[in-house]
């Protein structure tokens, strides 16, 4: 079975502080592991792949799949991340349905 | 940029009613997916759709629920007789691709309110 864990529902962190969002996944195969964010009143958006090994508005996640993670982190919280991330998983057969987290709600303080 | 459209934002109905949900996928895209999320829980998948057909289903996608392109633009979700714990944020997708590391990119959601 398919199944992602984010254990922290709220987050709150003072801006310029690093930010650690965990996600734990369970699957038996490859997994393609996604982090998705929804800034207040927009839509669910695709943040980074784990496989494009990027840095998007300076947020990066490794895949270790010894632990099983795919924590998305970022060195220098801004205010402009507060929302709401989603870490996803889709499986390696046929046509993918994305398996989401609980969604962990980020906070930045001021 | 193109997106993927939703409507109506939010429909509310009474139970037992049919309702329809309406999604217009990104022009170019052949996969397409539904999903849902309840007030405070995760985004769940119902059902994703390919050359006219149902790829695959969850659990949730009972009998009461349906799936339908009824042109080469719209996707509809159609729930027939509604309950009141079908109340969710409805959420349509697409991608060009259904699997590997390929996005899928979501309208903004229908919300439905069963009364």
């Amino acid at each position: 079975a398919q199944r992602v864990t984010q254990p922290e529902k709220l987050l709150s962190v003072f801006k310029g502080a690093p930010v650690e969002l965990k996600c734990n996944y369970s699957y038996s195969g490859s997994p393609e592991l996604f982090w998705y964010v929804q800034y207040s009143r927009q839509r669910l958006q695709l943040l980074l792949r784990h496989i494009s090994r990027e840095s998007i508005k300076g947020f990066t996640a490794d895949l270790n799949k010894g632990e099983t993670s795919f924590h998305l982190k970022k060195p220098f919280a801004q205010e402009e991340d507060s929302a709401m991330y989603y870490c996803a998983l889709s499986g390696d057969q046929g046509a993918q349905k994305l398996v989401f987290g609980q969604g962990t709600r980020l906070t930045i303080n001021p | 940029e193109p997106e993927v459209t939703q409507t109506p934002s939010h429909q509310v109905t009474q139970m037992g009613q049919e309702v329809i949900l309406r999604c217009v996928p990104i022009s170019n895209h052949l996969y397409f997916y539904w999903y849902r999320q309840i007030l405070g829980q995760k985004v769940e998948f119902l059902v994703s759709f390919y050359n006219n057909e149902i790829s695959e289903k969850s659990e949730i996608f009972d009998d009461q629920f349906s799936v339908e392109r009824p042109d080469g633009s719209n996707f509809t979700l159609k729930i027939r007789s509604t309950k009141l714990e079908d109340s969710a944020m409805y959420f349509c997708a697409s991608s060009e691709v259904p699997y590997g590391p390929y996005e899928q990119y979501f309208g903004p959601g229908t919300r439905l309110t069963v009364t």
